[in-house]
């Protein structure tokens, strides 16, 4: 049973405008969330994260808004450029009592940016 | 630095021959995983491990499939023997485990072709 769900696996937008990435979560104990970029041929790469104790985090382009209450966070990058093109991946930790960073990814969801 | 290494990046074997996969992770990290991405499964964590003693190995697919860490800058993850559905792009990551911090990077990952 997937505890991190993005149930979009693929989303396209022109350059310029917001993406807007989704994902949600079933478990409540989750306390920490973070969004990673992966390129082809590469290794994830960390974007931005979040703490439960808040709810957005913004860092230059990219900015996560956390709903606790639906279980829901979502990942807005604005303006996107293609370079942006990319798998991005939710991640969640604490469900585990705070095992020591252990995460749990969602499927990713593929960005395309076009020019 | 140099960031997690991962050796061999692409290996091709046959069914039935052992596969020794190695990683090198941050020198100052104090927590390391191995992760397996599928396109059914995702991204999946098999093991990891904190101070080099392993934590959480119930990720591990079958008694196929061992890891370990003799030191805090090398691990391996053997398959032995290797089969077909064994192929996939194995990651491993490492972080420094301090409260309240979850991010991990990853290294470049090796892509394993079991024909």
């Amino acid at each position: 049973d997937q505890q991190v769900k993005q149930n979009s696996p693929s989303l396209s937008v022109q350059e310029g405008r917001i993406s807007i990435l989704n994902c949600d979560y079933t478990n409540s104990m989750f306390d920490y969330f973070l969004w990673y970029k992966k390129y082809p041929a590469e290794g994830p790469t960390f974007l931005i994260s979040i703490s439960s104790i808040k709810d957005k985090n913004e860092d230059g382009r990219f900015t996560v808004f956390l709903n606790k209450s639906a279980k829901h966070l979502s990942l807005h990058i604005v303006p996107s450029q293609p370079g942006d093109s990319a798998v991005y991946f939710c991640a969640a930790s604490g469900g585990y009592g705070g095992s020591q960073g252990n995460l749990i990814f969602g499927k990713g969801t593929k960005l395309s940016v076009k020019p | 630095d140099a960031g997690v290494i991962q050796s061999p990046r692409h290996e091709v074997t046959e069914m039935g021959q052992e596969v020794t996969l190695r990683c090198k992770p941050i020198s100052g990290h104090n927590s390391l995983f191995w992760y397996r991405q599928t396109m059914m499964r995702g991204l999946e964590l098999l093991i990891y491990f904190n101070n080099n003693v392993p934590i959480d190995d119930s990720g591990m697919p079958e008694d196929r499939f061992s890891a370990k860490m003799p030191n805090a800058s090398f691990s391996t993850l053997k398959i032995q023997p290797s089969e077909p559905r064994d192929s996939a792009v194995y990651f491993c990551a490492s972080s420094l485990w301090v409260s309240g911090s979850y991010e991990q990077y990853f290294g470049p990952g090796t892509r394993l072709t079991v024909t």
